[in-house]
């Protein structure tokens, strides 16, 4: 399984764009890039997951590089609830896998 | 996500005691998963199950089992608890869709302290 590195801790303001950049120079052709959000006291939950090039949902942007070695969270217009921890996971295309690999994640604090 | 319940929420016990959590799931999913998660780490695997007859070790299993009653239900105890098993402990479940990645669904989590 590819390992990833993210940034321990990231702090923004209310409004503002934040991008959160995960390097997995491991990875391989058929893994998934996979993001992760967990609130205090509460389960992890699914953010978005992308192969490459662009994803976008009604939460986040996923955008990955065409070398997939890395890949970039963007969550547009933060508020105070996006205050959270955010996990990079690489995880291979459904066949068989049984675990998701939590590395410390970001954590993410939006300011006033 | 309000399919996947887990009881109880807290459980404050002493070392030796048999502790039972219990995870419910309507999502008709198979697979079942338990995970622990220490202050300011991420999650670790503890045991899995595919199936009701399926049942695979995760990489921190020692002083853990499982039993996977039904679809729906997947039981995780320590046999004889001890103080650095005090952790919050998640129940995950997952349906492999076609081609796409496993996503999994977690409960609200059970925050165990072992005195």
């Amino acid at each position: 399984l590819a390992k990833t590195t993210q940034p321990i801790s990231m702090d923004s303001y209310e409004g503002q764009e934040v991008n959160i950049t995960c390097s997995h120079n491991n990875i391989a052709t058929n893994d998934y890039i996979t993001w992760y959000q967990q609130f205090p006291s509460q389960g992890p939950r699914f953010i978005i997951q992308g192969y490459k090039t662009k994803v976008t949902n009604e939460v986040a942007s996923l955008f990955i590089p065409a070398d997939r070695k890395s890949s970039t969270l963007s969550l547009p217009r933060v508020s105070l609830s996006d205050t959270a921890v955010y996990y990079c996971l690489v995880v291979p295309f459904s066949g068989g896998y049984n675990k998701l690999i939590f590395g410390a994640g970001t954590r993410l604090a939006v300011h006033p | 996500d309000a399919d996947v319940t887990q009881t109880p929420r807290n459980r404050i016990t002493k070392t030796g005691k048999r502790i039972m959590l219990e995870c419910s799931q309507t999502k008709g999913h198979d697979r079942m998963y338990w995970y622990r998660q220490d202050p300011g780490l991420g999650l670790r695997l503890i045991y899995y199950s595919f199936d009701v007859k399926d049942i695979n070790k995760g990489e921190i299993s020692d002083g853990y089992s499982v039993s996977r009653q039904a679809q729906a239900k997947f039981s995780l105890s320590l046999e004889s608890a001890i103080p650095n098993q005090t952790a919050l402990y998640f129940c995950a479940t997952s349906d492999a869709g076609t081609g796409s990645s496993d996503t999994q669904y977690f409960g609200p989590g059970t925050r165990l302290t072992v005195l």
